[in-house]
């Protein structure tokens, strides 16, 4: 079956303008997550999603991040008045449940470059 | 504080030997989850084995084995019979149940595998 797939994959932008990560989850799973992983770093929590309960947004590094679920599916990351220091790769991944020993699915990740 | 340490940024292996990657965790917690991740140079993260804190035996998957040391609070990913292939960034992440469904990662070790 289909993965777990994000848009675009590579995104360069000027510094202080906006930009949108789309993410599109594995049909049927309901946690949807999103990390940036720096160059030669490990990955950054930044939110969660799980069903109708409210985001757990505990990781979002500042307030021009935020991200929404539409419909319990298709997730959008957003950054407002990007920054250098925004460069990374953004990656979102799905799972069905949430138990200890469930696995999350990683898309492909957004490289996203800020001039 | 650093929750997952992965203390060798990179690791060589002869092909067709085998290769233990380090990783070691901090936490109080008596129920939490190890995950070893494996990402290759196209970016996606790979699920590749899971540990459960409770679990008694050692998790196995074909080539891919964990060394659970509970007491040690370590949990080494061994590559048996190492492949070309396996050439890539590992990732060990811990979950813990009361942090809700947060994932922490090690900032990883990069295999190279040398034909």
């Amino acid at each position: 079956g289909a993965g777990v797939s994000q848009s675009p994959s590579n995104k360069v932008t000027e510094k202080g303008k906006d930009v949108e990560l789309r993410c599109d989850p594995i049909s049927g799973h309901t946690a949807l997550y999103w990390y940036r992983q720096s160059l030669g770093q490990g990955l950054e929590f930044l939110i969660y999603f799980q069903g109708n309960s409210a985001p757990d947004k505990s990781g979002l590094p500042s307030d021009r991040f935020s991200a929404e679920r539409t419909g319990g599916s298709v997730s959008t990351l957003t950054i407002q008045r990007t920054q250098q220091e925004d460069s990374a790769v953004y990656l979102c991944a799905s799972s069905t449940r949430l138990a200890l020993q469930e696995t999350q699915y990683f898309g492909p990740g957004t490289r996203l470059l800020v001039l | 504080a650093q929750k997952i340490t992965q203390t060798q940024p990179g690791m060589f292996v002869q092909e067709k030997e085998a290769v233990t990657l380090d990783c070691t965790y901090d936490t109080s917690d008596p129920s939490y989850g190890l995950f070893w991740y494996k990402q290759p140079s196209s970016g996606e993260m790979i699920f590749l084995i899971y540990q459960g804190s409770y679990d008694q035996q050692n998790a196995t998957e074909g080539r891919y084995s964990l060394n659970f040391q509970k007491a040690r609070k370590s949990a080494n990913l061994v590559i048996s019979a190492s492949q070309l292939g396996d050439s890539a960034m590992y990732f060990c992440a811990m979950r813990k149940t009361n942090t809700g469904n947060q994932f922490y990662f090690g900032t990883g070790t990069s295999l190279t595998v040398i034909p």
